[in-house]
């Protein structure tokens, strides 16, 4: 089972309110990763969960945060968003972050994120 | 800083035509590279990964290759499908925080 799942598909938010989205997997890979994604553009890198702890935050506004609770579990708390925030947001994982191996990443499908 | 630029941005081709989608990156110290395809508003599914130390891989009808001397890799498509339309990245590990960096994509239109 490669599936990593993300709930929900779609959301839309005013800018006062408190939102999460949410991601899965049980492929058993300790790395997991939240990325925003505009259209037509790449996936930019916003944080990285190795086991359970955050690693990696690409600078991100506090607007977002990153939540692991387990390592299959990963949220992202949403609060006070702003209308460019608007985006598709993807979560990965992979076997783990560390140099060596194949370290694939294996993506969901997204949620779509409206600000109003 | 690593640069990963994919050419064409677009390509449209004829059904059951083989064809050739390009990636290249400005630095050869790279731990990997890997292949994905993206649907219109919908997540990233990968199709391949090489590692630094190997040449190529082939999964069905793809088969990717790559030069980390050249800075190059390629994505080959046998026998395209109407059902291979699709936006394809490429992403090289690697840089400051061994994580990817991305090519803005070459958007693959296969016409019936």
């Amino acid at each position: 089972d490669t599936e990593v799942t993300q709930t929900p598909k779609h959301l839309v938010m005013g800018m006062t309110n408190k939102k999460s989205l949410k991601c899965e997997q049980h492929m058993g890979h300790r790395a997991m990763y939240w990325y925003k994604q505009k259209a037509k553009k790449p996936p930019e890198l916003m944080f990285v969960y190795s086991y359970e702890k955050l690693s990696i935050n690409e600078s991100v506004p506090s607007r977002f945060s990153p939540e692991c609770p387990n390592s299959s579990l990963l949220n992202l708390h949403l609060h006070a968003l702003q209308p460019e925030d608007s985006a598709l947001y993807l979560c990965a994982s992979s076997q783990d972050n560390s140099l060596g191996g194949q370290r694939e990443q294996f993506f969901g499908p997204g949620t779509r994120l409206t600000v109003l | 800083k690593q640069e990963v630029t994919q050419i064409p941005a677009a390509l449209s081709v004829p059904e059951g035509e083989n064809l050739v989608l390009n990636c290249s990156f400005t630095d050869s110290a790279i731990y990997n590279l890997q292949w994905f395809r993206q649907d219109p508003g919908k997540g990233l599914t990968s199709l391949l990964l090489i590692q630094s130390s190997q040449r190529e891989q082939t999964s069905g009808r793809l088969n990717a290759s790559l030069d980390k001397s050249s800075g190059r890799s390629t994505l080959y498509i046998a026998a395209s499908q109407p059902g291979d339309s699709a936006t394809y990245l490429c992403a090289v590990r690697g840089g400051s925080n061994y994580q990817l960096i991305w090519g803005a994509g070459t958007k693959l239109i296969i016409k019936p």
